[in-house]
């Protein structure tokens, strides 16, 4: 799975099967958390996110797991679709990291998601 | 509705030249941000704004400039490009500090510099 600062790793799953995509986050002060998708030549497309007092929040077709304990967060997407292809990677919202400056996010370097037909 | 536009698509530079990146958003959102993007590696923060003629830095700020004179628009200027800031460059906007969303990007600028 994904970890804040390593290379990009790679999953291949069946259409129509379940996949799980995993991130590990680095800072156990980040308080929000975001799944985005980025196409080919595109932008990064939000998908769906989690504040740090949730364990699960579900939208579309999509899940999101977060298990403070081992810093840990995962995205789940049933019955996986061709559309679905893409890179996939997680954001945490850290603290400031000197006094009066704005929290940001800190990105992953993604999971890139094949789905096979 | 637009979301967040970047200016150019692509761009080739030589080393030394200066170019100009244009943002504009058109979701009256307060905070703007410039990230690039290399690969096998996250998107790193290069300068941020956090309102109309504000401007910060990010975490990757050096051999880059920003300005902020209109709440729509964010502007990332290389001075004298080096083949180092050859990357794909994303804008993102949000509405506040304290928004709970997702930020919302363009769809990006990829920049060689030769």
């Amino acid at each position: 799975g994904e970890s804040v600062g390593l290379h990009l790793p790679t999953l291949s799953v069946q259409e129509g099967d379940n996949s799980i995509i995993n991130c590990a986050y680095s800072n156990s002060a980040s308080d929000y958390f975001i799944w985005y998708k980025q196409e080919s030549g595109k932008g990064p497309q939000f998908i769906i996110d989690i504040r740090s007092n949730m364990d699960k929040r579900q939208g579309q077709r999509v899940t999101v797991l977060l298990n403070k304990t081992v810093k840990h967060l995962s995205l789940q997407i049933a019955a996986t679709q061709p559309g679905d292809s893409a890179v996939y990677f997680c954001a945490e919202r850290t603290p400031p990291t000197t006094s009066g400056s704005a929290r940001q996010l800190t990105f992953g370097s993604g999971t890139q998601l094949t789905v096979l037909p | 509705n637009a979301g967040v536009t970047q200016t150019p698509k692509f761009r080739v530079l030589k080393t030394g030249q200066s170019m100009t990146l244009l943002c504009a958003q058109d979701m009256n959102h307060e905070y703007m941000y410039w990230y690039r993007q290399d690969p096998g590696m996250g998107l790193r923060l290069i300068h941020y704004s956090v309102g109309e003629g504000t401007t910060a830095k990010g975490e990757v700020p050096d051999g880059y400039n920003v300005s902020r004179l209109k709440k729509q628009n964010f502007l990332l200027g290389l001075e004298s490009a080096a083949p180092s800031q050859t990357s794909v460059y994303f804008c993102a906007s949000k509405r506040s500090a304290d928004t709970f969303y997702g930020y919302t990007f363009g769809s990006g600028t990829r920049l060689t510099v030769v």
